[in-house]
């Protein structure tokens, strides 16, 4: 099956600056790939996502790359901000498998001011 | 409009009690999904509704854990004989999955912490 590695585990940036988590999977059927923030206690809260039939996408602050050959994609988060800082998770589904996400283990992002 | 919710919000259990957690989608949703989240791990996948059909389990980890969603919209989670390794953090998400661009966004609500002791 699907097997999604993230990196880093954690990461510590100085506000303004910006931050690049990486994510790797193994299945090439795999389409859709949605990011996640997650602050403590609380709910898992879509951020941004792409599919496959492009590559790359923005959204303000935050944009996301996806290479296909190389079953890689990255979130981008450019002048981060203190509220930035929380557990980032990437994930890949494939349509074909009722979309279920399969996550990576998740990048601590602290925003030092 | 109201998101996903979910309840207890918190729940201990003695080792070997039954629980169940609930799952209320957001209206209107046809996919329901649960997931399990260890302390500082990401959620991982337990089982799948479409309507009130559950057409992936894959994920359940032992015949002690069963969903449910009879009429396809709200959804169980129970666990019979909990055991000290249930503890974690279980996620439900919905999603609207009709035709058309990102229906298959998917939505958390907030978990349900599950202690066993």
């Amino acid at each position: 099956g699907e097997n999604v590695e993230q990196h880093p585990s954690t990461l510590s940036v100085q506000e303004g600056d910006s931050a690049v988590i990486k994510c790797t999977y193994s299945d090439s059927a795999s389409n859709y790939f949605p990011w996640y923030k997650q602050e403590l206690g609380k709910r898992p809260q879509l951020i941004i996502d792409i599919r496959s039939n492009v590559g790359e996408k923005k959204d303000q602050r935050i944009a996301v790359t996806l290479n296909k050959t190389a079953k890689h994609f990255s979130l981008h988060i450019t002048e981060t901000q203190p509220e930035d800082s929380a557990v980032y998770f990437c994930a890949a589904s494939m349509e074909e498998y009722g979309n279920k996400l399969v996550f990576g283990a998740g990048t601590i992002l602290r925003v030092k001011s | 409009g109201a998101g996903v919710s979910q309840s207890p919000r918190y729940k201990v259990a003695k080792r070997g009690q039954d629980v169940a957690l609930r799952c209320d989608p957001i209206s209107g949703h046809v996919s329901l999904f649960w997931y399990q989240q260890a302390l500082g791990q990401g959620p991982e996948f337990l089982t799948y509704f479409q309507n009130e059909a559950q057409l992936d389990k894959s994920g359940l980890p032992s015949d002690r854990f069963f969903a449910e969603r009879p009429e396809g919209s709200v959804s169980t989670l129970k666990i019979q004989r909990t055991q000290q390794e249930d503890s974690a953090v279980y996620l439900c998400a919905s999603s609207l999955d009709l035709a058309g661009p990102s229906t298959d966004t998917q939505y958390f609500g907030p978990g349900t912490r599950l202690t066993v002791l």
